[in-house]
């Protein structure tokens, strides 16, 4: 059974710094790797998906690299903005259907 | 940009009664799944849904729960006789296709509360 762990639980920081948040997976016998932003009480966005071939995926200040044999992921956020603080989760799809998600990295960026 | 849209956004119910949940997933999309978070911990699969049946479903969608795509836009999802520890966040998603370049995008969610 895939267990998806996520590193730290929590971050705060300054505006402006460079951040990296931990994705690590037990089964690497994955098909995709997607992060999602999740706002309070609110519903989950795609930032980006990762296929099993790729090592890294790129869209704005957001970089996701992928070692799936090791069973990790990062996601790199350049230049961080206030808007930016939300909880961030990590996603591993299987051989199966269902995406198992990480319990997130809680963000806040200080203005 | 298509998104996927679910009805209630919060809904309150008796225990032990039938609450419907409903999902209007991107309208080309194929795949459809639910998925459920209970305040303070981690979002679960409950179940997908393929050609109008179930493909593949989670320990937690047991009898009580049942899924239904009723006509070519709406996917459902129903609690018969709901339970308190069914208080949740229920997001539907789809997907164009299962393959690995393929996103699955999700709702703003339901949030169920039972009293």
């Amino acid at each position: 059974k895939q267990e998806v762990t996520q590193i730290p639980a929590a971050l705060s920081v300054p505006e402006g710094e460079n951040l990296v948040l931990n994705c690590s997976f037990t089964d690497s016998a994955i098909y995709n790797l997607q992060w999602f932003r999740q706002d309070p009480g609110k519903g989950l966005t795609s930032l980006l998906l990762i296929q099993s071939s790729q090592r890294e995926q790129t869209s704005g200040r957001l970089n996701a690299s992928l070692d799936k044999s090791s069973g990790r992921s990062t996601l790199y956020i350049a230049a961080s903005q206030p808007g930016d603080s939300a909880t961030y989760l990590c996603a591993p799809k299987g051989g199966r259907r269902a995406l198992t998600f990480g319990s997130g990295t809680r963000l806040q960026v200080q203005p | 940009e298509p998104e996927v849209t679910q009805t209630p956004s919060h809904q309150v119910t008796q225990m032990g009664q039938e609450v419907i949940l409903r999902c209007v997933p991107i309208s080309n999309h194929l795949y459809f799944y639910w998925y459920r978070q209970i305040l303070g911990q981690k979002v679960e699969f409950l179940v997908s849904f393929y050609n109008n049946e179930i493909s593949e479903k989670s320990e937690i969608f047991d009898d009580q729960f049942s899924v239904e795509r009723p006509d070519g836009s709406n996917f459902t999802l129903k609690i018969r006789s709901t339970k308190l520890e069914d208080s949740a966040m229920y997001f539907c998603a789809s997907s164009l296709r299962t393959g690995e370049d393929q996103p699955q995008h999700f709702g703003d969610g339901t949030r169920l509360s039972i009293l």
